[in-house]
């Protein structure tokens, strides 16, 4: 069954560093997503990218935070400057039809700032 | 706006015994809900899909249901096992046209040997 990659699966940073995490969608799929989970919360919601652009950004997602997807199989997360209210795990998400026929999960990174 | 609901945050239950998890949901013009299972520390892995035309959707010894009408969605699984011990998630897209998901909080199963 195919899967989304994500790398790495932990990561440890000092406060004030960029960090950048990457994820492999499924290759037929056109929608992707970032969310993440502080410890002991709920999964947050984000951005969506679709079509090359940003569809939709939560209300986290503010200038520290960039997504790209620099070639046809590659889709990070950039987060500049760190803070220690990032440590997180980070989810990448992606479906093919909006969401129709459900959305396949990576396995997550942990970022760690300290 | 969409609010994802479930209750209790966390139960144990013997092995071997039948039980039910719940997800309520505010805005029932949903066109589907995802069921996933997260392991402590691990990704989502999903679980199943109901879509919002059906009533049911089973897969080996889980069966979800949806009731739109009443804004609630139940997981059923049969005679627990030690390994279904895990947290239980449930989520539907939030509106929009960007298909983001918004989730509960989840249910902590532990089944105890």
């Amino acid at each position: 069954e195919p899967e989304v990659t994500q790398t790495p699966s932990h990561q440890v940073t000092q406060m004030g560093q960029e960090v950048i995490l990457r994820c492999v969608p499924i290759s037929n799929h056109l929608y992707f997503y970032w969310y993440r989970q502080i410890l002991g919360q709920k999964v947050e919601f984000l951005v969506s990218f679709y079509n090359n652009e940003i569809s939709e950004k939560s209300e986290i997602f503010d200038d520290q935070f960039s997504v790209e997807r620099p070639d046809g199989s590659n889709f990070t997360l950039k987060i500049r400057s760190t803070k220690l209210e990032d440590s997180a795990m980070y989810f990448c998400a992606s479906t093919g039809t909006g969401g129709i026929y459900g959305y396949t999960f990576g396995s997550g990174t942990r970022l760690t700032v300290v | 706006k969409q609010e994802v609901t479930q209750i209790p945050a966390a139960l144990s239950v013997p092995e071997g015994e039948n039980l039910v998890l719940n997800c309520s949901f505010t805005d029932s013009a949903i066109y589907n809900l995802q069921w996933f299972r997260q392991d402590p520390g691990k990704g989502l892995t999903s679980l199943l899909l109901i879509q919002s035309s059906q009533r049911e959707q089973t897969s080996g010894r889980l069966n979800a249901s949806l009731d739109k009408s009443s804004g609630r969605s139940t997981l059923y699984i049969a005679a627990s096992q030690p390994g279904d011990s895990a947290t239980y998630l449930c989520a539907t897209p939030g509106g929009g046209n960007t298909g983001k998901l918004i989730f509960g909080q989840g249910t902590t199963l532990q089944v105890k040997p």
